[in-house]
């Protein structure tokens, strides 16, 4: 089954671009790439997902490499409120199951 | 927005006792999830429900778990006789459809406490 690898925490300045990583080099052609974030103390919340093309909206713009082997999930301007566990999460047949299946994820710090 | 909402918020039981925690998913969908988090651990799949039916379930999920839609709004998951283990954050999440670019709305959780 593919797999997701992210680094396990990351820092930004508040107002600032942050850029979030995620390698995927087994994903399968029919695989979405979702994008969950969880803040403290709260259930997961979807932020975006895409297939093959680069994807935006009011949250957060999505970054998806030409051979579909890494992405990446921008946040424009890191507010307090982004500071959460994001989580890179692949969902279709390739991936195993069509369930979210979370791994640890990266740790956002936004530093005011 | 619509969102999902569970009660209680904190539910604390004593071990062996039965627990039934309650989500209301959101009106217009028709698959219904269980997931929970152990304190410091991952979000782990439990199992999902669609037309009054299982229809995945993960090893967690065993016979201490039931789900039931007892009517047009509620969905519980129901534990016969907790064990210490079953210490979680039990989050309820729906979607309008079980395929692969669809999302899924979680609620804000359970956190189940066993003494």
């Amino acid at each position: 089954d593919a797999k997701t690898t992210q680094p396990n925490s990351m820092e930004s300045n508040e107002e600032e671009p942050v850029h979030l990583p995620c390698n995927h080099s087994t994903i399968s052609g029919t695989d979405y790439i979702h994008w969950y974030r969880q803040l403290p103390s709260q259930g997961p919340e979807y932020v975006i997902h895409g297939l093959t093309s680069n994807v935006n909206n009011r949250m957060a713009s999505l970054a998806i490499a030409e051979d579909r082997k890494s992405s990446t999930l921008i946040l424009h301007r890191a507010t307090l409120r982004d500071a959460a566990v994001y989580y890179c999460i692949l969902r279709g047949p390739g991936a195993g199951s069509y369930q979210l299946t979370f791994g640890k994820g990266t740790k956002l710090s936004v530093i005011p | 927005e619509p969102e999902v909402t569970q009660t209680p918020s904190h539910q604390v039981t004593q071990m062996g006792q039965e627990v039934i925690l309650r989500c209301v998913p959101i009106s217009n969908h028709l698959y219904f999830y269980w997931y929970r988090q152990i304190l410091g651990q991952k979000v782990e799949f439990l199992v999902s429900f669609y037309n009054n039916e299982i229809s995945e379930k993960s090893e967690i999920f065993d016979d201490q778990f039931s789900v039931e839609r007892p009517d047009g709004s509620n969905f519980t998951l129901k534990i016969r006789s907790t064990k210490l283990e079953d210490s979680a954050m039990y989050f309820c999440a729906s979607s309008e459809a079980r395929i692969s670019n669809e999302k899924l709305f979680f609620g804000s959780g359970t956190q189940l406490s066993v003494l």
